[in-house]
């Protein structure tokens, strides 16, 4: 079955602080990767997405990722941290055969002042 | 542009009971996906509907059913609740146009069984 994994329940850093939340992939064939973000008592926001093309994405709020076919991984990369970048973070993947989503169980990230 | 929108924001229910939920997907979109997020964990996909027929599937049971109108927008439907159907059942829309690209989620309508 095809999934992606978030291996880590959450990630603290410090504010200005670089940050990488983790995912790697188990996907037959080209993976369609997607990052989302949720806020409390919010809907998912997407991020960014690698579909082909270079291994590093640029995506909103400063977000990039990057993919590593050797290694199986798409991690969520900021330069800097911000306190208002705290939200949940989903991993997902895009079967594109029936243009669905499997999400990973999900990523808190918590930006300390 | 409005997004996408769902109504109601959040329901209470009892076991036994039914209960309906609806979305509309963001302007020039015509694909509605239905996902069900428990808590703590990522999103389910429920299933997709596309030129108004049920198109996708996820694992979920029968008791889901759901149905998409002529103007995009789409209703899911869930008999029999269980306690265990307690989930933020969230929206997406997206184009059927095109490569696979990003879903638009609403912000989810949160659904208590008691």
């Amino acid at each position: 079955a095809q999934s992606v994994a978030q291996p880590e329940d959450q990630v603290n850093v410090a504010e200005g602080n670089p940050l990488t939340v983790k995912c790697t992939y188990s996907v037959s064939g080209n993976p369609y990767l997607f990052w989302y973000v949720q806020y409390p008592n919010r809907g998912l926001q997407f991020l960014l997405k690698y579909i082909t093309g270079d291994n590093l994405v640029k995506g909103s709020y400063g977000f990039e990722a990057e993919f590593n076919k050797s290694q199986t991984s798409f991690h969520l990369k900021k330069p800097s941290a911000l306190v208002s970048d705290s939200a949940l973070y989903f991993c997902a993947h895009m079967d594109t055969g029936r243009r669905a989503l499997t999400f990973g169980s999900g990523t808190r990230l918590q930006v300390q002042p | 542009d409005a997004g996408v929108t769902q109504s109601p924001t959040h329901l209470i229910k009892t076991r036994g009971q039914q209960v309906t939920l609806r979305c509309s997907p963001k302007s020039g979109h015509d694909t509605v996906s239905w996902y069900q997020q428990a808590l703590g964990q990522g999103p389910q996909f429920i299933f997709q509907y596309y030129e108004e027929e049920e198109r996708q599937r996820g694992n979920f049971p029968d008791r889901f059913s759901g149905h998409q109108f002529p103007n995009y927008s789409s209703e899911l439907n869930v008999n029999a609740l269980l306690l265990g159907d307690s989930a933020l059942y969230l929206c997406a829309s997206s184009s059927q146009a095109g490569t696979a690209g990003e879903q638009f989620f609403g912000p989810g309508t949160r659904l208590t069984v008691l």
